[in-house]
């Protein structure tokens, strides 16, 4: 069985421009997550989707990211524009649903991440 | 607030030491605690996890870690090391209904023939 798998591993853009990236959890998996670790810090939550609605958005930074998981499969997480501080690595992790959708069963498999540079 | 710490940034030990990884955290209910661990060119991969009972729980790869309430610990162990366990480890806590987990910093470990 395929785990979660990021797409790209590696962008680096220059400030002002965007990019997309994307995540393709485990199939089944309806709980998707967004981590991102800025270099030196800890893993910090972005989102959660259960399946296409967004359960939990409180971690995105701002305005300029924007995440989608559109028919519940896979999902993609955009910066625009992206800034200097936006640079770290972006994990993708995705978790069975129990009854009742947002329980889970305590283990996130998370992707490889794609790392970010701007430049 | 929630948070996680890893005092150490970086270990260094010698193949075949023991090996003590460290991790307090602040919770404001019962938490699940996890370890993860990521190698190079990998993915976080879930070593072991705590949600209740035996405080002493074993994960993959001959890890152990010791949950201990009293001291908001959870503390990650192996007896011998061996040079593939040279990676960066990280400490997580989450709620046991949600979504949020929150990692600490990471522990980066180098091991030395």
């Amino acid at each position: 069985e395929a785990g979660v798998t990021q797409f790209p591993s590696h962008s680096v853009i220059e400030k002002g421009q965007t990019v997309t990236l994307r995540c393709d959890p485990i199939s089944g998996h309806d709980n998707l997550y967004w981590y991102r670790r800025v270099m030196g810090k800890e893993i910090k939550f972005l989102l959660h989707f259960v399946k296409e609605s967004k359960q939990d958005e409180s971690g995105m930074p701002n305005n300029r990211f924007l995440a989608e998981r559109t028919g519940g499969t896979y999902s993609t997480l955009k910066v625009q524009p992206a800034e200097l501080e936006d640079s770290g690595v972006y994990f993708c992790a995705s978790s069975q649903a129990l009854a009742g959708g947002i329980r889970y069963t305590g283990e996130l498999f998370f992707g490889e991440g794609s790392r970010l540079t701007v430049l | 607030a929630q948070s996680v710490t890893q005092p150490d940034i970086h270990i260094t030990v010698s193949e075949g030491a023991s090996l003590e990884l460290r991790c307090n955290y602040s919770y404001g209910a019962t938490p699940y605690l996890f370890w993860y661990v990521q190698s190079p060119g990998q993915g976080l991969q879930l070593l072991l996890k705590y949600f209740s009972g035996d405080t002493l729980v074993q994960g993959i790869k001959g890890f152990e870690a010791e949950f201990k309430r009293s001291q908001s610990s959870f503390n990650l162990r192996k007896p011998s090391v061996h040079w593939s366990d040279a990676a960066e480890y990280f400490c997580a806590v989450g709620a046991r209904i949600g979504n949020q987990f929150y990692f600490g910093t990471g522990t980066s470990l180098t091991v030395i023939p």
